[in-house]
């Protein structure tokens, strides 16, 4: 059974930096494209970032485009996603997601989610 | 990105009923198209990928159906389970999620 556990939420002030980390188990996560969405009360459910199965392909929102970073250890089977240049728009829950398709290149359905963590950005 | 428009943003239902939920891209998807639901304080759950092929382990009271510019949800037969926000979400040319239909008991 796939699981996916997020970590490293926090309180942070604007222009600050925060990592997020998400444990994956139950499904061969080396195979698999994963993704970041974030829940915001202003914006709705948005999707973040994107990381091919083999991390060699990442592609993010225009929104945190430059700002944010996609990672993940497939030795470890985690997702990473490093934050910096905060902002109180930014404030949101984070949810990490698996795609729906073996070694698909490209952007795919969120089939498992985590159950999320919430970054709160304000001084 | 391409703008999802769904309708309606709240809808109230009695157990039993069934609903349809409809949503709008503003230039054509394809198929490119699906549907999650989600409950208070639980993350988003896939229904529907492709337009209309039902996630595994999904009731076959959810269906989806439609292609380029217009979709629809059909729950056929509401249960207590069911009420929740529903979302559409489409793929081209990134992943872009519309703004949500509440289904409420009536």
């Amino acid at each position: 059974q796939v699981h996916l556990v997020e970590s490293g939420g926090g309180v942070v002030q604007p222009g600050g930096s925060l990592r997020l980390s998400c444990a994956a188990s139950g499904f061969t996560f080396s195979g698999y494209g994963m993704n970041w969405v974030r829940q915001t009360p202003g914006q709705g459910l948005e999707w973040v970032a994107f990381i091919r199965y083999d991390g060699m392909i990442e592609d993010y929102a225009d929104s945190v485009k430059g700002r944010f970073s996609i990672s993940r250890d497939n030795s470890k089977n985690t997702l990473f996603l490093h934050m910096s240049s905060l902002r109180p728009e930014d404030t949101g829950v984070y949810y990490c997601a698996k795609g729906l398709h073996y070694y698909d290149s490209t952007f795919n359905w969120f089939d498992s989610w985590g159950q999320g963590s919430l970054v709160t950005v304000s001084s | 990105d391409i703008p999802l428009t769904q309708s309606p943003s709240f809808l109230s239902a009695s157990v039993g009923d069934s609903v349809t939920i409809t949503c709008r891209a503003s230039q054509g998807i394809r198929w490119h198209l699906a549907w999650y639901q989600q409950k208070p304080g639980q993350a988003p759950k896939l229904l529907i990928y492709a337009a209309s092929s039902l996630q595994s382990g999904v009731p076959s009271r959810f269906s989806g159906s439609g292609s380029g510019t217009e979709f629809t949800l059909t729950i056929s037969g509401l249960q207590p389970e069911d009420f929740a926000t529903y979302y559409c979400q489409q793929l081209n040319p990134y992943p872009f999620f519309g703004g949500g239909t509440q289904v409420e008991i009536k």
